[in-house]
C-alpha cells in the first residue's frame, strides 16, 4: 500500500520569508515522490519530482524539495515566498515497485497563504 | 491539442440523471488517469488506465460510476442516476506513464442540483 500525508490543512509566511510544506509518505518499497499546484480555479500544475538520485530537488518557480529517507519525509520549500505563490500544493507518491500497476496517490493538500 | 482536454467544463443536472464526462489526453501518452476534487479539496482517485492492461477501478465509489478508455485514448466517465454528494469538479490527467508527471486537464465541474 501506499500513503501520503500532508499534517497541514494551511501554512501562512509574510512575503519574503521563506516557506515550508510538509509530506510524509508510506511505501512498501522505494518512492517516486512529486508536488503539484493548484492555482484558483485551475488545472494542476507539475512543480517536482524526485526518482533518483541527488535528495535535493529543484522545480518550477523557485521552489526546490529535499527527499529524507529514514524520515519518510518530501518538505516543499522556497527560500523567499512571493504573494503570487499563493495556491494549494499537493504532494503526491507511488512505489518504484508498482509502477504501471498503481495510480498515483495524492495527499490532502495544503494551502498556502503568503501576506504582503 | 498540446494538452489535456476536458470536456464539458461545467455540467449542471438533475437529481437521477446521467451524465457523460469526455477527456482527451496527450497524444502518446499511454497512462491516463480520474480524479474526484470537491470544493477545493483533496484529490480522490477515481480509475486508472495503463496501456493495454486492466484499468484499476478501485476508486470508483460506486457501481453508479463507469469509465472507459476507447482505442487507447479518449476517455468517458459515466456518472449514472446522478446524486447531490456526486458535485465535483472531475479532473483527467495523462503521463507517458513510469517516473513520468501527470498533465492535468482544467476539470469539469460538475453541479448536481
Amino acid at each position: 500500500a501506499q500513503s501520503v500525508a500532508q499534517p497541514e490543512d494551511q501554512v501562512n509566511v509574510a512575503e519574503g520569508n521563506p516557506l515550508t510544506v510538509k509530506c510524509t509518505y508510506s511505501v512498501s518499497g522505494n518512492p517516486y515522490l512529486f508536488w503539484y499546484v493548484q492555482y484558483p480555479n485551475r488545472g494542476l500544475q507539475f512543480l517536482l519530482k524526485y526518482i533518483t538520485g541527488d535528495n535535493l530537488v529543484k522545480g518550477s518557480y523557485g521552489f526546490e524539495a529535499e527527499f529524507n529517507k529514514s524520515q519518510t519525509s518530501f518538505h516543499l520549500k522556497k527560500p523567499s515566498a512571493l504573494v503570487s505563490d499563493s495556491a494549494l500544493y499537493f504532494c503526491a507518491v507511488r512505489d518504484v515497485m508498482d509502477t504501471g500497476r498503481r495510480a498515483l496517490t495524492f495527499g490532502s493538500g495544503t494551502r498556502l497563504q503568503v501576506q504582503p | 491539442g498540446a494538452g489535456v482536454s476536458q470536456s464539458p467544463s461545467n455540467k449542471v443536472t438533475e437529481k437521477g440523471k446521467d451524465v457523460e464526462l469526455r477527456c482527451d489526453p496527450i497524444s502518446g501518452h499511454t497512462a491516463l488517469y480520474w480524479y474526484r476534487q470537491s470544493l477545493g479539496q483533496g484529490l480522490e482517485f477515481l480509475i486508472y488506465f495503463q496501456g493495454n492492461s486492466a484499468p484499476d477501478k478501485s476508486g470508483l465509489p460506486s457501481d453508479r460510476f463507469s469509465a472507459e478508455r476507447t482505442g487507447g485514448s479518449v476517455s468517458t466517465l459515466t456518472i449514472q442516476r446522478t446524486q447531490q454528494e456526486d458535485s465535483a469538479v472531475y479532473l483527467c490527467a495523462s503521463t507517458l506513464g513510469g517516473t513520468g508527471e501527470l498533465f492535468f486537464g482544467e476539470g469539469s465541474r460538475l453541479t448536481v442540483l
